[in-house]
């Protein structure tokens, strides 16, 4: 059975601080794994990672995967109040999108 | 604001009422999808459309039913719910390219949802 396990489940850290978010998958088909961010309402779109090595960085946000080990991390550097909020991992299995439980991630001011 | 749009934005029914969830996109996406998600949990899948042919039904109990009429829209008929049944429900579209193994999407896009509670 497919699988998409993300750690820790939750997270409390201070402004200013890193933070890294992982993801572990076991799927038939990987096409690719897919981080969104959720707060109130619905999920918006992150990253979208297909090859292994490859960085994608936007703003504070960064992150990679590896395709051998079957992870990726999420990073977010010098954390603010408004990255609080739940970061799914999902993974494409050929037209199928399971998601992870999520991190819930805290920035205390 | 999102590009898929859902209706209603909340729903409260009882057990005996029939009501639909509506979702509609027009970025001519070829997948649309229902997940459920309950709180402090992540969206679970509950059913895909791909070319407006259902492809996945995640053994989703008969009293929820999906319909996509075209490839801009996607319903969900509610009929007989349980409490239990109340949840977020997303609507989420991507675009498709290729057919079946060979098959790959760009990521979803989410609605807002619906927030539905049974009574």
């Amino acid at each position: 059975e497919d699988k998409v396990v993300q750690s820790p489940l939750s997270l409390v850290v201070h402004e200013g601080d890193t933070v890294t978010l992982n993801c572990s998958y076991e799927v038939t088909n990987f096409r690719s794994l897919l981080w969104y961010k959720q707060e109130k309402k619905a999920p918006t779109f992150l990253f979208m990672l297909t090859s292994s090595g490859i960085e994608k960085k936007s703003g504070r946000l960064s992150s990679i995967l590896d395709k051998k080990e079957l992870f990726s991390i999420l990073n977010i550097t010098a954390t603010q109040t408004g990255d609080s909020a739940i970061y799914l991992c999902a993974v494409d299995n050929n037209n199928d999108m399971r998601f992870g439980a999520g991190t819930r991630l805290t920035v205390k001011p | 604001d999102t590009e898929v749009t859902q209706t209603p934005k909340h729903l409260v029914m009882g057990m005996t009422n029939k009501k639909s969830l509506k979702c509609e996109q027009h970025m001519g996406h070829r997948a649309m999808y229902w997940y459920k998600q309950k709180a402090k949990k992540p969206p679970e899948l509950m059913f895909v459309y791909s070319y407006e042919k259902l492809s996945i039904n995640e053994s989703v109990p008969s009293r929820f039913s999906p319909e996509c009429p075209n490839s801009s829209l996607l319903n969900l008929h509610l009929h007989a719910l349980q409490p239990e049944d109340s949840a977020l429900y997303l609507c989420a579209s991507s675009q498709v390219w290729g057919h079946g193994t060979s098959s790959y999407n760009s990521p979803l896009h989410f609605g807002n949802g619906t927030r539905l509670t049974v009574t």
